[in-house]
């Protein structure tokens, strides 16, 4: 069993909806939690970080952390073309000093 | 303010040959972390460089080494190289050991023959 599960879509929604991302985790030493989108050939852009449980909101994004239920989501509102990516989830323990553990990525396209 | 860069961008090598990837880190930043990105998979940790040592090391065999110099910059050396070698190279840079936040390179692509 992989530490983290995330569904490799491929996930095709119409500009303007609501698009839910999720990641599950089996490592409940997990406390930060990453949220990277990767253009097709292109490095990881860090789009949502969050300490420990809760929501965080930037613009359009928002990013959730279940803890108790060893899952995150990102959601991303009034979808745009330009949001056709792969959103990887990402996420390490206090004791692992930075090494991220990532998640397969969603391959997630928004059609005009 | 220049973000992490990578070279060279694109690589094609033969079985058995050497190769090194070279990564100059955020500005600001002190940590170099490498992984390897098949296709269609997420990035996996290789190791982490701070303070010019290898600090952490994921589950890569020896033929993988690397190294950081004082201006933070490091390379990354794979020998013997395999097939199964072929993927996007990243390089990922942030502050100190414990940071979490960290902001990756356009990567480099290696194709292994």
């Amino acid at each position: 069993q992989k530490e983290v599960e995330q569904d490799p879509g491929p996930l095709s929604v119409p500009e303007g909806a609501i698009v839910s991302l999720n990641c599950t985790y089996s490592n409940s030493a997990f406390q930060y939690f990453m949220w990277y989108r990767q253009y097709s050939r292109k490095g990881p852009e860090l789009l949502m970080y969050t300490y420990s449980s809760g929501n965080k909101e930037d613009g359009r994004f928002t990013a959730q952390v279940d803890k108790s239920s060893k899952y995150i989501s990102l959601f991303i509102r009034d979808s745009q073309p330009s949001d056709s990516a792969t959103y990887l989830c990402a996420m390490s323990a206090n004791n692992q000093g930075g090494k991220l553990i990532f998640g397969q990525g969603t391959e997630l396209s928004v059609k005009p | 303010d220049a973000g992490v860069t990578q070279s060279p961008t694109h690589l094609i090598k033969t079985r058995g040959q050497q190769v090194t990837l070279r990564c100059s880190p955020k500005s600001g930043h002190d940590t170099v972390s490498w992984y390897q990105q098949a296709l269609g998979q997420g990035p996996q940790f290789i190791f982490q460089y701070y303070e010019e040592e290898e600090r952490q090391r994921g589950n890569f065999p020896d033929r993988f080494s690397g190294h950081q110099f004082p201006n933070y910059s490091s390379e990354l050396n794979v020998n013997a190289l395999l097939l199964g070698d072929s993927a996007l190279y990243l390089c990922a840079s942030s502050y100190q050991t414990g940071g979490e936040t960290q902001y990756f390179g356009p990567g480099t692509r290696l194709l292994v023959l």
